[in-house]
């Protein structure tokens, strides 16, 4: 049973325009939602984060929005880079034990066409 | 500036071959993870601690052990490999608070059981 999905496993934009990358979660204890980006043969690496007494959290180019009656949140980038073709990763913390585990979505892989 | 580090990066095993995927973070932080990473799957939780001496299971924790003697330490055993464990492992660690942390990622352990 997949806790946090990501529904679309690709997205192709072109450079300079919006890049939205969609999120969705089952479990209403979550509070706290994390998107990570993923080069190949990398780690994952840390990209924003939002906490669930907010609805928006924007650092330089990206912004995350989280809609909790609905319990989806997007990622927004603008404008979108080439160097930001990656895999997008989409993790969700909170509710009973070790609120440090993440569970993941499934990924978006993100192309930004030149 | 070395943060979490995991060795080897790449390893063949055979069937029935035991090891051990070694992680190390320099950041004093209490809490460490290993997540296994497969195609169309995302990141799984395998194995986590909330400090040294204290473990606890994942979502996918079967045919996999860990200790923690250490703050810094948290290696990984494969007892009896099978092709199944064939993945990308990827150690995480964080700072043991309520929820609101930001989990940093090794750059993986690629493992190939034939």
């Amino acid at each position: 049973d997949q806790q946090v999905k990501q529904n679309s496993p690709s997205l192709s934009v072109q450079e300079g325009r919006i890049s939205i990358l969609n999120c969705d979660y089952t479990n209403s204890m979550f509070d706290y939602f994390l998107w990570y980006k993923k080069y190949p043969a990398e780690g994952p690496t840390f990209l924003i984060s939002i906490s669930s007494i907010k609805d928006k959290n924007e650092d330089g180019r990206f912004t995350v929005f989280l809609n909790k009656s609905a319990k989806h949140l997007s990622l927004h980038i603008v404008p979108s880079q080439p160097g930001d073709s990656a895999v997008y990763f989409c993790a969700a913390s909170g509710g009973s034990g070790a609120t440090n585990k993440l569970i993941f979505g499934t990924g978006t892989l993100l192309a930004v066409q030149p | 500036n070395a943060g979490v580090t995991q060795t080897p990066k790449f390893q063949v095993l055979k069937t029935g071959q035991s090891m051990t995927l070694q992680c190390a973070q320099d950041m004093n932080h209490e809490y460490m993870s290993w997540y296994r990473q497969d195609p169309g799957m995302g990141l799984r939780l395998i194995h986590y601690s909330v400090g040294a001496g204290i473990t606890d299971q994942g979502e996918v924790p079967n045919g996999y052990n860990v200790s923690r003697s250490t703050t810094e330490d948290f290696p990984l055993r494969l007892l009896s490999a099978a092709p199944s464990q064939t993945s990308v492992y990827f150690c995480a660690s964080s700072y043991s608070r309520p929820s609101g942390n930001t989990i940093y990622f090794g750059e993986g352990s690629w493992l190939t059981v034939v």
